[in-house]
């Protein structure tokens, strides 16, 4: 299964943009990058993804590093609702099923 | 309805028992899969059913384990004989198309269960 690499946890203030980064140096050509996010006691959602160029929608902003073997989640202007846990994650091409690590728990700081 | 939905929400069983879990995906999506999350981990996949496809079970931890899906949509999770270490939440969710590389996944709220 492919594999990414996220901190365990982050601080943010709140009203500031956060920077939640994801290495995925096994990456192919193929392979998708997502990012999905947990709040407390509900299940995971869907934030973004992309595979190549940085994307952009209501919830945050993917930047994708030129090598693509690295990503960052970006929160604009975080609010004490976007605390969870986030989980970077790599699909692989004729896998179909997500494989989900252990994520980062970010903590919104008021 | 407009989500994923799962029931019960919360399940209570005693060791040995036989459990149901059940999940019903969002209204046409042909993909369906069972992940687990015990406290403080991260989602642990179990089974993924596509269209008329056979299923997916490479992540069933053992024989005790086993799912349904009928009519492509409904499905139902059940673990036999309980052991206190499949205490976690089942977490269900759905696609569209099964093509989970280029898709989002909907979760349900899953069901917690507690085997005493």
């Amino acid at each position: 299964d492919a594999k990414t690499t996220q901190p365990n946890s982050m601080e943010s203030n709140e009203e500031e943009p956060v920077h939640l980064p994801c290495n995925h140096s096994t990456i192919s050509g193929t392979d998708y990058i997502h990012w999905y996010r947990q709040l407390p006691s509900q299940g995971p959602e869907y934030v973004i993804h992309g595979l190549t160029s940085n994307v952009n929608n209501r919830m945050a902003s993917l930047a994708i590093a030129e090598d693509r073997k690295s990503s960052t989640l970006i929160l604009h202007r975080a609010t004490l609702r976007d605390a969870a846990v986030y989980y970077c994650i790599q699909s692989n091409f004729g896998n179909e099923k997500l494989t989900f690590g252990t994520g980062t728990r970010l903590t919104i700081i008021p | 309805g407009a989500g994923v939905s799962q029931s019960p929400s919360n399940k209570v069983t005693e060791k040995g028992k036989d459990v149901e879990l059940r999940c019903d995906p969002i209204s046409g999506h042909t993909a369906l899969y069972w992940y687990r999350q015990s406290l403080g981990q991260g989602l642990e996949f179990l089974i993924y059913f596509q269209g008329n496809s056979a299923p997916d079970k490479s992540g069933l931890p053992s024989d005790r384990f086993s799912a349904e899906r009928t009519g492509g949509s409904v499905s139902t999770l059940t673990i036999q004989r309980t052991q206190q270490e499949d205490s976690a939440v089942y977490l269900c969710a759905s696609s569209a198309t099964g093509r989970g590389i280029n898709e989002k996944l909907f979760f349900g709220s899953g069901t917690q269960l507690s085997v005493l």
